[in-house]
């Protein structure tokens, strides 16, 4: 069984741009969470989608947002970009939503902001 | 809300001895305690998880011991080889929120 697939691996953008970033879970899972992973805050939540909707969020600006698609697939999508942006970026999948479900993450996309 | 202290944020052993990481947490809804390793430039992986209505698990060398009282839990890691080498993240999940807030991770180098 494929594994979380995130496109692009990696990414080159300016200031002021926005960029969308792609998460295809495993086949079957329906639930896709989305982290930030930087050197100094470490791993932080970013949202949580099931069935669409978007069930949890992290305390992160309005310029972060997502959307899952009926496929289960979701894309998230950061606006007006800034410097620290900077991130890997990292999509997790599992079989449904819930407190004690086993979230298994893709290879993520290296975000990076000039 | 919910808030995972990690310690050591480095640790060293030689091959064939044990490695025992710790975190504790302040939220006594927490419920579900994932343990992930993360290889230079690779994914989080999944290596354990341990539920709040079991005390301790294991899965060859590796077993996860939880201690609902003290609020902490700890990875022990029993005959170390260089494979094991990486970064370690304790995580946990509870109450409403299903949102897996990690701990700050270990490095683990094991020396030949």
């Amino acid at each position: 069984k494929a594994g979380v697939t995130q496109t692009p691996r990696y990414l080159i953008k300016t200031r002021g741009q926005q960029v969308t970033l792609s998460c295809s879970p495993i086949s079957g899972h329906r639930s896709v969470s989305w982290y930030q992973q930087t050197p100094g805050q470490g791993l932080q939540f970013l949202f949580e989608y099931f069935s669409e909707t978007q069930r949890n969020k992290g305390n992160f600006p309005g310029r972060f947002s997502g959307r899952q698609f009926s496929n289960s697939r979701s894309e998230m999508n950061v606006s007006t970009l800034e410097l620290g942006d900077s991130a890997l970026y990292l999509c997790a999948s599992s079989l449904v939503t819930g407190e004690d479900q086993p979230q298994h993450f893709g290879d993520g996309t290296r975000l990076s902001i000039l | 809300g919910e808030n995972v202290e990690q310690h050591p944020s480095t640790l060293s052993v030689q091959e064939g001895d044990s490695a025992v990481i710790k975190c504790t947490y302040s939220d006594s809804a927490s419920n579900y305690f994932p343990w992930y390793k993360q290889e230079l430039g690779k994914r989080p992986q999944l290596i354990i998880d341990i539920r709040s209505n079991v005390g301790e698990k294991k899965d060859q060398r590796i077993a996860v011991t939880l201690n609902k009282t003290a609020k902490h839990f700890s990875l022990h890691i029993t005959e170390t080889q260089p494979e094991d080498s990486a970064v370690y993240f304790c995580a946990l999940t509870g109450g409403s929120n299903y949102k897996l807030t990690f701990g700050k991770g270990t490095l683990l180098t094991v020396n030949p």
